[in-house]
């Protein structure tokens, strides 16, 4: 079954510094790749996703995440956080006709 | 604002009991998937209707059951409730039933006491 492993559950990052979100997917024929932000006590929203073409997607709010196939990996950055950044990240995949396989989250915390 | 709509925002209720949580989706949109965030199971996918019929079942307990009505709309229904039950509860919806592209709505949070 397709999982994925988001390597760290929280990432403090100073303001206006870059931040990378590390997101690894177990191996599949294809896959299709997204990220996921979550405000606090809101739903998800689309970040950005990766469904072929260029390895490297840019999404709304300054993120952009390159696609690795060989290291199967879906990191996502920034390179200047700010406040509002302060959020959960969720890196999920479909491969072939399995439903949405959501990561346990990263908590950014942007600090002042 | 997603246009997804989940009523109610929250529900208290007690173990045992049985509740009705309620989707609207974006207009439009044919598919309607159920998810539970959890904090011990993260975000897991429930089920998935498209256009009325159910397209995909994720780990669904058989406590719970789903159905989308013809106007779209779907439910989500839960009965015999355990404290583990206790959740986030979130709807999406989508356009086309490969998922790729999916709009959430702001969830229903469930305590089961």
């Amino acid at each position: 079954a397709q999982s994925v492993t988001q390597l760290d559950s929280q990432v403090p990052v100073f303001e206006e510094a870059p931040v990378e979100l590390r997101c690894n997917y177990s191996s599949s024929v294809s896959v299709y790749l997204f990220w996921y932000v979550q405000y606090p006590n809101q739903g998800l929203q689309l970040l950005l996703k990766y469904l072929s073409g260029s390895t490297l997607v840019k999404g709304i709010n300054g993120f952009e995440a390159e696609f690795n196939k060989s290291q199967t990996s879906f990191h996502l950055r920034k390179p200047s956080v700010h406040i509002s950044d302060t959020a959960e990240y969720f890196c999920a995949v479909i491969s072939g006709n399995t439903p949405l396989v959501f990561g346990k989250g990263t908590r950014l915390s942007v600090i002042a | 604002d997603s246009g997804v709509t989940q009523t109610p925002k929250h529900l208290i209720t007690a173990t045992g009991q049985r509740v009705t949580l309620r989707c609207s989706p974006r207009s439009g949109d044919l598919s309607v998937y159920w998810y539970q965030q959890s904090l011990d199971q993260g975000l897991q996918f429930l089920i998935q209707y498209y256009n009325g019929e159910e397209r995909a079942k994720g780990n669904i307990l058989e406590r719970f059951s789903a159905q989308q009505f013809p106007d779209l709309h779907s439910e989500l229904n839960l009965s015999s409730l355990e404290l583990g039950d206790s959740a986030l509860y979130f709807c999406a919806s989508s356009a086309t039933s490969d998922g790729l592209e999916q709009f959430f709505g702001p969830g229903t949070r469930l305590t089961v006491l």
